[in-house]
């Protein structure tokens, strides 16, 4: 059980085009999801919460109107990257819970490789 | 500033010995913790989730944990080359699950 998957698992863009990844919980109801971003060698960077039906709750340093979440369903979250750069090329992580409570376990998806040319 | 610190490794183990990897929590509030592997290109997994003070085991690992210290750690016993990752300490910083996660810590199992 507990099983997140992601679409595209990898996509090359040219600079300025917007790229749409998804977010699906297959098994369960995702209360909550949540948007990383990870640079080669580096930690997992959070860069927002997702709740279903609301808007999401982006951290700081994130720009809003250029990575656009909708959490449109208890099981689907889309993160789109607009007008994409080369500096946006990073591999974006979403995770799930299905409770919301401080006790629930994050599932991972297998992550989308962005690379911008 | 809520902070996850981990040694940032490598840690180097040789097979079939015990690898030991240590967390620590700045938030004093926080009431779960979890361990996740990630191997080089991939997203985390789960590996154990832990919620009381003292030892939790499962199969090779054991996850433990001292509130009062705010520190929590992860033991894998019998040490494979197939754990060769990097783990992640994470703790729980809000009602919505949201998760603050240490740096992580390389481990690299010698044959």
């Amino acid at each position: 059980g507990a099983v997140v998957s992601q679409h595209p698992s990898w996509v090359i863009c040219k600079s300025g085009t917007s790229v749409k990844i998804e977010c699906r919980s297959l098994d369960f109801q995702a209360t909550t999801m949540f948007w990383y971003r990870q640079f080669p060698k580096k930690s997992l960077m959070l860069m927002a919460t997702s709740n279903e039906g609301s808007k999401a709750t982006y951290e700081q340093g994130v720009e809003k109107d250029k990575f656009l979440i909708n959490h449109a369903s208890l099981t689907l979250s889309t993160l789109t990257v607009t007008s994409a750069h080369p500096e946006d090329s990073s591999f974006y992580i979403c995770s799930a819970n299905s409770g919301g409570s401080n006790r629930e376990e994050q599932f991972f998806g297998p992550g989308t490789r962005l690379t911008v040319l | 500033q809520k902070e996850v610190e981990q040694n940032s490794g490598p840690l180097s183990v040789p097979e079939g010995a015990i690898a030991s990897l240590n967390c620590t929590y700045s938030d004093r509030g926080s009431q779960s913790f979890f361990w996740y592997r990630q191997y080089s290109g991939k997203s985390p997994e789960l590996i154990m989730s832990i919620y009381s003070n003292g030892d939790k085991e499962d199969g090779r690992f054991t996850a433990q944990l001292n509130k009062a210290s705010q520190y929590v750690s992860l033991l894998i016993r019998d040490s494979q080359p197939s754990d060769s990752a990097t783990y992640l300490c994470a703790v729980n910083i809000n009602s919505w699950g949201k998760f603050q996660f240490g740096a992580g810590t390389q481990v690299v199992v010698t044959p």
